[in-house]
């Protein structure tokens, strides 16, 4: 049973354009998320993150928006980047670990 | 600092092989994971250690061991590899702790172990 889960395997947007990520969680106890960003043949390196008691962290160009009441977070980079092409985990913290959505390939074209 | 290191990068084993996975981080963390990632299953835990001298099952045990030798040093060891533990392996470590009454857990991975099972 996914706890975490990311709808989109993958996602494509033109340079300069806004991405938009989108995951679901299921527990109603988790009361951290983050996301991650992972490059082929590299391991995953954090992004961003969000506490339950925020709607909104912004750094730089990355915000991440928490809906509490359905469930949902996005991650949103303004402008996108060729650089930005890579598979994005969001994951939620229970207790000492992290449980991970499947993940979404975001490839942004020049 | 090199953060986590992980060896080897690739591997490539018989079936009824055994190996073992090397992890070190040299962040001082408490806390040290195994997890494998497969094409649309996103990364699933194995196996995870929260502090020296205690390991805990994760998700998907079956097939493997682990030890934690120090608070450094955290291997994977397959004992007969199947062709279903062909993955990416990836090692992690955190100081996960309550900061703000949050559980609050940042992980830093390893580059991984691409493993093939035939």
């Amino acid at each position: 049973d996914q706890q975490v889960k990311q709808n989109s395997p993958s996602l494509s947007v033109q340079e300069g354009r806004i991405s938009i990520l989108n995951c679901d969680y299921t527990n109603s106890m988790f009361d951290y998320f983050l996301w991650y960003k992972k490059y082929p043949a590299e391991g995953p390196t954090f992004l961003i993150s969000i506490s339950s008691i925020k709607d909104k962290n912004e750094d730089g160009r990355f915000t991440v928006f928490l809906n509490k009441s359905a469930k949902h977070l996005s991650l949103h980079i303004v402008p996108s980047q060729p650089g930005d092409s890579a598979v994005y985990f969001c994951a939620a913290t229970q207790s000492n670990k992290l449980i991970f959505g499947t993940g979404t390939l975001l490839a942004v074209q020049p | 600092n090199a953060g986590v290191t992980q060896t080897p990068k690739f591997q490539v084993l018989k079936t009824g092989q055994s190996m073992t996975l090397q992890c070190a981080q040299d962040m001082n963390h408490n806390s040290m994971y195994w997890y494998r990632q497969d094409p649309g299953m996103g990364l699933r835990l194995i196996y995870y250690s929260a502090s020296e001298g205690t390991t805990d099952k994760g998700e998907v045990p079956n097939g493997y061991n682990v030890s934690r030798l120090n608070k450094r040093e955290f291997s994977l060891r397959l004992e007969s590899a199947a062709p279903s533990q062909t993955s990416v392996y990836f090692c992690a470590s955190s100081e996960w702790g309550l900061v703000a009454g949050f559980s609050y857990n940042e992980q830093f991975f390893g580059p991984g172990t691409r493993l093939t099972v035939l």
